[in-house]
């Protein structure tokens, strides 16, 4: 099993640049996950999705974020415009069923300048 | 809402001491627990997890109590080795809302050799 696979792994960019981070969660999982990681604010629970439907967006920051899961394998996260303050490690999880073990992805290391 | 608080935000213990960790939850109706770990520049992974009809578990040298009472929770780690140093994360997961786990903030672990 490949894991939770995430792309890109690194992400520089200038502000006002739009940015989308992806993920393909474990195959047969039904949970899909996005989350912020700073040193400041923690692990913070962007929006997750139940087969495929978006189910509690209420963590996304403003309407610069928005996330989209068309099919079961794939998710994407978009930032537009992108801000300085964006700058952080975005993680993708899955899981199957709840509550269960969350597998992480390797994360998208964002620097927006 | 659940909320999850986690103490201590540091701590630095001798290589082959024990190190403990804990946390405290709002919301009685939480029924699973899990501990999270996370190496520098690593995604958190599962390292143990209780459910709320059991008092201990232990896994080799790492082990979590749950006292619902007192409603906190705790991760004992015995005989603590270098690779243990990691940030650790404990969660809640309240069954009645939309599924989301609530997490504490973090501990550094630092073993001293």
């Amino acid at each position: 099993d490949a894991g939770v696979i995430q792309s890109p792994r690194h992400e520089v960019t200038e502000m006002g640049q739009e940015v989308t981070l992806r993920c393909k969660p474990i195959s047969g999982h039904d949970y899909l996950f996005w989350y912020r990681q700073t040193m400041m604010r923690g692990l913070e629970l962007l929006i997750y999705f139940n087969n495929n439907v978006p189910i509690d967006d209420s963590g996304m920051p403003e309407d610069r974020f928005s996330a989209k899961m068309p099919n079961a394998s794939f998710s994407t996260l978009k930032i537009q415009p992108s801000e300085p303050r964006d700058s952080a490690v975005y993680f993708c999880a899955s899981t199957l069923g709840r509550p269960e073990t969350q597998y992480f992805g390797p994360g998208t290391r964002l620097l927006v300048l | 809402g659940e909320n999850v608080e986690q103490h201590p935000s540091t701590l630095s213990v001798q290589e082959g001491d024990s190190a403990v960790i804990k946390c405290t939850y709002s919301d009685s109706a939480s029924n699973y627990f899990p501990w999270y770990k996370q190496e520098l520049g690593k995604r958190p992974q599962l390292i143990i997890d209780i459910r709320s009809n059991v008092g201990e578990k232990k896994d080799q040298r790492i082990a979590v109590t749950l006292n619902k009472t007192a409603k906190h929770f705790s991760l004992h780690i015995t005989e603590t080795q270098p690779e243990d140093s990691a940030v650790y994360f404990c969660a809640a997961y309240l069954e009645d809302s939309n599924y989301q786990l609530i997490w504490g903030a973090g501990t550094k672990l630092i073993i001293k050799p």
